[in-house]
């Protein structure tokens, strides 16, 4: 199992970044995939989740309408674009994956890291 | 912002058992199993207990999980220096929908 996400990204205020999460190794429809991002020096923040399967979503309230998780099914990729940067969002970004919608993550990618900086 | 509650260190000499705590609530613990995390610096969270106190295969006996109503709970025997690490808690919340994670603890091997 690899979920191998895109490179560091930097970004002014006010812009959008996309970030990808391409799955391999498993049954791409059959888990869901979960972004969490950790600023620096901080704890995990869960941002939301979708469905590969069907391409449902759920948002972390704190980002309900900035963020939008989309999939590409036939190369098994996910996507998160977060809108409106601003600095706070300067972060490492984390795309994982888990069995069940309430179940635990049990891989994640590697992370990238987003800096938003004017 | 973390709805679960964990203390901000623990630690303990080689061979030593550490004891972190998770509590929180009756829409997530209470209702929902406790999974535990561990993270190095600098790398990605690493799944470390699941449903409360099942251990993925590789993981070593030396950790274990417990959950009691709204709290959860990460035990390390025999500490060794390479268990200094972070450890998140994270279960489900029902109210908001959402997974949510510990304010995570500081391991340290004294």
């Amino acid at each position: 199992v690899q979920l191998v996400q895109s490179g560091a990204e930097v970004e002014k205020p006010g812009a959008s970044v996309t970030v990808s999460c391409k799955a391999s190794g498993y049954s791409f429809t059959f888990y869901y995939i979960h972004w969490v991002r950790q600023a620096p020096g901080q704890g995990l923040e869960w941002m939301g989740i979708i469905n590969p399967s069907g391409g449902s979503t759920s948002y972390g309230d704190n980002f309900q309408g900035r963020v939008t998780m989309t999939r590409d099914t036939p190369t098994a990729t996910v996507y998160m674009r977060l809108s409106s940067l601003r600095s706070e969002d300067t972060a490492v970004y984390f795309c994982a994956r888990a069995p069940e919608r309430r179940g635990a993550i049990d891989y994640w990618g590697q992370g990238t890291l987003v800096t938003v900086s004017s | 912002q973390s709805v679960l509650t964990q203390p901000p260190s623990a630690s303990g000499s080689p061979g030593q058992r550490v004891t972190i705590s998770c509590s929180g609530s009756s829409s997530n613990i209470g209702s929902n199993p406790v999974n535990w995390y561990l993270q190095l610096p600098g790398t990605a969270p690493k799944l470390l207990i699941y449903t409360n106190d099942q251990r993925p295969s590789g993981v070593p006996d030396r950790f274990s999980g417990s959950k009691s109503g709204t709290s959860g709970s990460l035990a390390i025997s025999g500490l060794l220096s390479e268990d200094e690490a972070d450890y998140y808690c994270a279960a489900w919340d029902d109210s908001l929908d959402g997974q949510v994670f510990g304010t995570g603890t500081k391991v340290t091997v004294l």
